[in-house]
């Protein structure tokens, strides 16, 4: 079973506006990971943010965890036309698993 | 540094044929796993290796096997295929970072 489940499904925004994905999970985590993923093609990692950080930034992207709620968010600042992807989070389950478990993704379109 | 190389891109194959595909990890990562995406099911792990041994083991039959070599390249194999394998296999590989990074996959179809 799916652990993370992104909100909202798809997300139709205009080139330059802030684009804002959320993710809640269920058990408790080691990590969050968020990856974007073009058309069918592989997933490219975008960010990882540890169970005891709370905000993590990298260029136009920036994630929160809060853990008391098991959720995530992340925010794509000027979002251009190439952010369109779909993008999921994975939680890294504690107890020393490599498994990650993905959501089902959220499907973020920017329109030029 | 090269990434993760996954072979073939794409496959095509007929049911109750077996298949191989083919991982080799970012050089230096030894944690290798694969994962099955469909538009059903979405992102489902199915197993990782790491320095050989299957460390971890998703919910699939045993039709779903693999293997790593000594030199941390991963194989995945699936037997009988049927009309529902036909999914993109990912496989990721791991360093001491806690990052896993993604090949871009094979498109396994089954006619």
């Amino acid at each position: 079973s799916q652990q993370g489940e992104e909100d909202p499904q798809a997300l139709s925004i205009q080139e330059g506006e802030n684009a804002t994905m959320n993710c809640s999970y269920k058990t408790s985590i080691n990590n969050l990971q968020w990856y974007r993923q073009n058309s069918g093609r592989g997933l490219v990692h975008l960010i990882l943010i540890r169970s005891n950080e709370r905000e993590k930034h990298s260029g136009r992207l920036r994630v929160t965890l809060d853990t008391s709620k098991k959720s995530s968010s992340l925010l794509i600042t000027a979002s251009r036309a190439a952010d369109t992807a779909s993008y999921f989070c994975a939680t890294d389950t504690q107890g020393g698993s490599e498994k990650l478990v993905f959501g089902k993704g959220t499907k973020l379109t920017v329109n030029p | 540094k090269a990434g993760v190389t996954q072979t073939p891109r794409y496959l095509i194959k007929t049911r109750g044929q077996q298949v191989t595909l083919s991982c080799s990890p970012i050089s230096g990562h030894r944690s290798v796993s694969w994962y099955q995406q469909t538009p059903g099911q979405g992102l489902q792990f199915l197993f990782e290796y790491f320095s050989e041994t299957q460390r971890n083991k998703g919910n699939f039959p045993g039709r779903f096997s693999g293997r790593q070599f000594s030199n941390s390249r991963s194989e995945m194999n699936v037997s009988t295929l049927e009309l529902g394998d036909s999914a993109l296999y990912l496989c990721a590989s791991r360093g001491l970072d806690t990052e896993a990074f993604f090949g871009q996959g094979t498109r396994l179809t089954v006619v």
